[in-house]
């Protein structure tokens, strides 16, 4: 039973490069979900996904764009990598619409370091 | 915006002790509380989820209670053991699509 699969789980970035991180589930979820933790910071939502072809910002969206290729994937891309970015970021599903009312289950996480 | 603390930040206890995790929220008007537990260099994994008409839930050794009135919800944990050791994250739904977190209580169980 894999859940929620994330790549890389490890990444070191220079200042100005892009990358994506990927995403994917395989237990038939509609939602799915980016977060970014940092120290001191908690969790924070980055941008969510209700269905197919859907996408919406949410807390942190600035840098960061989205795009949820098909049910079981969902990635996340940094157009220009920032230190501010550096961060470890999870990815999340859920079987229903993202009201908060559902069981979440995350991802191990991927490591992000922008120098 | 709804404000998650939790308290304390970290806790230390030796095995076979009965814990209380705390968790404030400012805004009462909430869908549901979750907690999860992270364990080092993991993911969060969901431990209970109470929704906002219930007062508590209850899996094995925990019990979490939640008291919206006041905005506040407690972990309990019975007889802890060191496999409890782990991160501690409560965090609430309140504005449809989101949940809040707070930043977490580290908890040690020494053997």
């Amino acid at each position: 039973n894999a859940g929620v699969t994330q790549t890389p789980k490890f990444q070191v970035l220079k200042t100005g490069q892009s990358m994506t991180l990927q995403c994917a589930q395989d237990m038939n979820h509609n939602s799915m979900y980016w977060y970014r933790q940092d120290p001191g910071m908690g969790l924070r939502l980055i941008y969510y996904s209700a269905s197919e072809g859907t996408t919406d910002k949410g807390e942190v969206p600035n840098g960061y764009n989205v795009s949820r290729l098909n049910k079981r994937e969902f990635s996340l891309r940094l157009e220009s990598a920032a230190p501010s970015q550096t961060s470890v970021y999870f990815c999340a599903s859920s079987e229903g619409p993202p009201s908060g009312a559902n069981v979440l289950t995350f991802g191990a996480g991927s490591r992000l370091t922008v120098l | 915006k709804q404000e998650v603390t939790q308290i304390p930040a970290a806790l230390s206890v030796p095995e076979g002790e009965n814990l209380v995790l705390n968790c404030s929220f400012t805004d009462s008007a909430i869908y549901n509380l979750q907690w999860f537990r992270q364990d080092p260099g993991k993911g969060l994994t969901s431990l209970l989820l109470i929704q906002s008409s219930q007062r508590e839930q209850t899996s094995g050794r925990l019990n979490a209670s939640l008291d919206k009135s006041s905005g506040r919800s407690t972990l309990y944990i019975a007889a802890s053991q060191p496999g409890d050791s782990a991160t501690y994250l409560c965090a609430v739904s309140s504005s449809g699509y989101a949940l809040n977190f707070g930043k977490g209580t580290s908890l040690l169980v020494t053997p």
